[in-house]
């Protein structure tokens, strides 16, 4: 059983849609990340969040929007998306140690999302 | 910027099997971690490696952190059909840097 929750494990939307992708840990870990995933291609970083703080952005496109309401939430909001952004977007999380990023991450299942 | 070099794209076994799998890069990283992705699921890590020189074992599964600093190998011993999977390979240069992720290896486990 992951310890990372992620919501919905599935999306349709059109490119004229706003949806949200939500992620939720409770192992006290106060780091967070969200990633994108192509078929049979390792997880690109797209965002990283540290004490709820944005610490990281990938140069993502603004059709993504980031949001860590607090240390135990994320959320990923999409508008107008395009259909290469189809994909499975994962969610992680990770310890802190004195400011320090672990790479011990803790994934969730991913949302499989597919733009139309 | 970094790369982690991971090959065969794919690799076949018979169940009962060991096999070997081996992550490169031109830099040195200070961190080697293995992640196990199945089908439909996220990554879920393996095995994490903090020492030049570490033999870590976890279960059947056993990784080392190369004395370069710039390779790791991960093995497992008597595969099963459950091994299926894509693993991949990912470092972390120093404090703070994001993890840089191998392209991944997909396992095949024949009974």
């Amino acid at each position: 059983d992951t310890e990372v929750t992620q919501t919905p494990k599935h999306l349709v939307m059109g490119m004229t849609n706003k949806k949200s992708l939500k992620c939720e840990q409770h192992m006290g870990h106060r780091a967070m990340y969200w990633y994108k995933q192509k078929a049979k291609k390792p997880p690109e970083l797209m965002f990283v969040y540290s004490y709820e703080k944005l610490s990281i952005n990938e140069s993502v496109p603004s059709r993504f929007s980031p949001e860590c309401p607090n240390s135990s939430l994320l959320n990923l909001h999409l508008h107008a998306l395009q259909p290469e952004d189809s994909a499975l977007y994962l969610c992680a999380s990770s310890r802190q140690l004195a400011g320090v990023l672990i790479g011990e991450l803790f994934f969730g299942e991913g949302s499989r999302l597919t733009v139309l | 910027g970094q790369q982690l070099n991971q090959s065969p794209q794919s690799m076949f076994i018979q169940e009962g099997e060991d096999v070997s799998m081996n992550c490169t890069s031109s830099s040195i990283f200070n961190t080697w971690l293995w992640y196990k992705q199945d089908p439909g699921e996220g990554p879920v890590l393996l095995i994490a490696l903090y020492k030049a020189g570490e033999l870590t074992s976890n279960g059947r599964l056993t990784a080392q952190f190369g004395i370069t600093r710039k390779d790791s190998f991960l093995n497992i011993s008597a595969s099963i059909p459950s091994d299926v999977g894509i693993y991949f390979c990912a470092g972390q240069t120093g404090a703070n840097s994001k993890l840089t992720f191998g392209k991944g290896i997909t396992l095949s486990v024949r009974p």
